[in-house]
């Protein structure tokens, strides 16, 4: 068990929709990161968040959102989703933000659009 | 650009046998790379991490991995496998943003690794 929690672990929805993807950082872990894998364009960088703040960001879909809140949890929001968005999606999390360091990943949430 | 490449997307091994799974980047400042493994329906977990100093780095569950700049190489190893080990192995490289406290991993495609008993 990494300490990184997502929820759901499994959503299923209909295109057009929107869901929310939930993420609890390891205790003290101030960064947090959303990566999406699928089978076409493998694991992808969507965006890191430090202490609140948005600090990278990959080739997140304008229709994609993220928030850290400030007990330092994390959401990304999927919204007109489309058959494409079908994906593993994980979370990860790390003490700091800078690149010699490690992150831990969630179990992921599976996301199937239909 | 920053990328990573895993030749292999396959490889079978006898339990027992020695495994090398490769790892070649592309990236223009000083790497920080990293080995992580995946097994069916779970997360990926570290296995190791090379930030500096020895070029060979020992991680968890017996593997280890040699850094060789001159071939921009990090190669992972284990001299003896056990069935347990079949999973998907990936090699990545961390990436500076540009703000402070910023940074990614770039993976490469994966290595599907198969344990044959």
């Amino acid at each position: 068990d990494s300490g990184v929690t997502q929820t759901p672990k499994h959503l299923i929805t209909a295109t057009g929709q929107r869901v929310t993807l939930r993420c609890s950082p390891r205790s003290g872990d101030l960064s947090v990161y959303w990566y999406q894998q699928s089978l076409d364009q493998g694991l992808q960088f969507l965006i890191q968040y430090y202490n609140g703040e948005e600090r990278a960001k990959g080739n997140i879909l304008e229709r994609f959102s993220a928030q850290q809140f400030p007990d330092l949890h994390s959401e990304l929001n999927l919204s007109s989703l489309e058959l494409g968005d079908s994906a593993l999606y994980f979370c990860a999390s790390s003490v700091g933000g800078t690149v010699n360091t490690e992150a831990f990943f969630g179990q992921g949430t599976r996301l199937t659009v239909v | 650009a920053q990328s990573v490449t895993q030749p292999d997307i396959h490889i079978t091994v006898s339990e027992g046998a020695s495994l090398e799974l490769r790892c070649n980047y592309s990236y223009g400042a000083t790497p920080y790379l990293f080995w992580y493994v995946q097994s069916p329906g779970q997360g990926l977990q570290l296995l190791l991490k090379y930030f500096s100093g020895d070029t060979l780095v020992q991680g968890i569950k017996g593997f280890e991995a040699e850094f060789k700049r001159s071939q921009s190489s990090f190669n992972l190893r284990k001299p003896s496998v056990h069935w347990s080990d079949a999973a998907e192995y990936f090699c990545a490289v961390g990436v500076r943003s540009l703000m402070e406290y910023g940074n990614k991993l770039v993976f490469g495609a994966g290595t599907i690794l198969r344990v044959k008993s």
